[in-house]
């Protein structure tokens, strides 16, 4: 089945600077790559996707790449603001399937 | 955006009683349903699809006499933690597609003493 490794397990910045979350998938068959943002104790909310007939899609701050040979996606935060701080987790799954794979999440924390 | 709603959100039981767990989706009909657990500072991991009117597709190494799921309409899907113990205590998030997006539940958070 379906693994999605993410790293880094946390990730502290300034206030402006740029965050980057890196995840890398293991069936080449994924084809849907949504992240997630949550907040303690909420539901994760999407944040922005991408799917693999696309290398990569921004809305406004937020820019996903991907990279089909080498299985990886990234998540691109720039600009960062303190109300970023939260756990995001990137994930993978078969459009047609609609059950998400999980990476292990990435703890970000932006300090003013 | 689609609406899905998860009744209750914290649910506290002794150890060995059952708690059952429902995910409604409010505004759309879902015939298919995911439910997830998520350990305190862990990640979602998939339990098991949920499929309106046919038997639900469990993970690997997921009990399925322990966590029953059953999706009788097309808007409702119920987790039953049968015999709880205190390592069942998790938030358990189920979530629903809608126009291609997945859409999650507010969480329940179960905790068995």
């Amino acid at each position: 089945g379906e693994n999605v490794e993410q790293h880094p397990s946390t990730l502290s910045v300034q206030e402006g600077d740029s965050a980057v979350i890196k995840c890398t998938y293991s069936d080449s068959a994924s084809n849907y790559f949504p992240w997630y943002k949550q907040e303690l104790g909420k539901r994760p909310q999407l944040i922005i996707d991408i799917r693999s007939n696309v290398g990569e899609k921004k809305d406004q701050r937020i820019a996903v790449t991907l990279n089909k040979t080498a299985k990886h996606f990234s998540l691109h935060i720039t600009e960062t603001q303190p109300e970023d701080s939260a756990v995001y987790f990137c994930a993978a799954s078969k459009w047609w399937e609609g059950k998400l794979i999980f990476g292990q999440g990435t703890e970000l924390s932006v300090k003013p | 955006g689609a609406v899905v709603s998860q009744h209750p959100s914290w649910v506290i039981c002794k150890s060995g009683t059952s708690v059952k767990i429902e995910c409604r989706s409010l505004d759309f009909q879902a015939t298919t349903m995911f439910w997830y657990r998520q350990f305190p500072k862990q990640s979602l991991m998939l339990m098991a699809t949920s499929n309106e009117g046919s038997k639900a597709t469990y993970e690997q190494g997921v009990e399925k006499d322990k966590f029953l799921i059953n999706h009788a309409s097309l808007t409702l899907s119920t987790l039953t933690v049968t015999s709880a113990h205190p390592e069942d205590s998790s938030f358990y998030i189920c979530s629903a597609r809608f126009t291609g997006e997945l859409f999650f539940g507010e969480g329940s958070r179960l905790t068995v003493l």
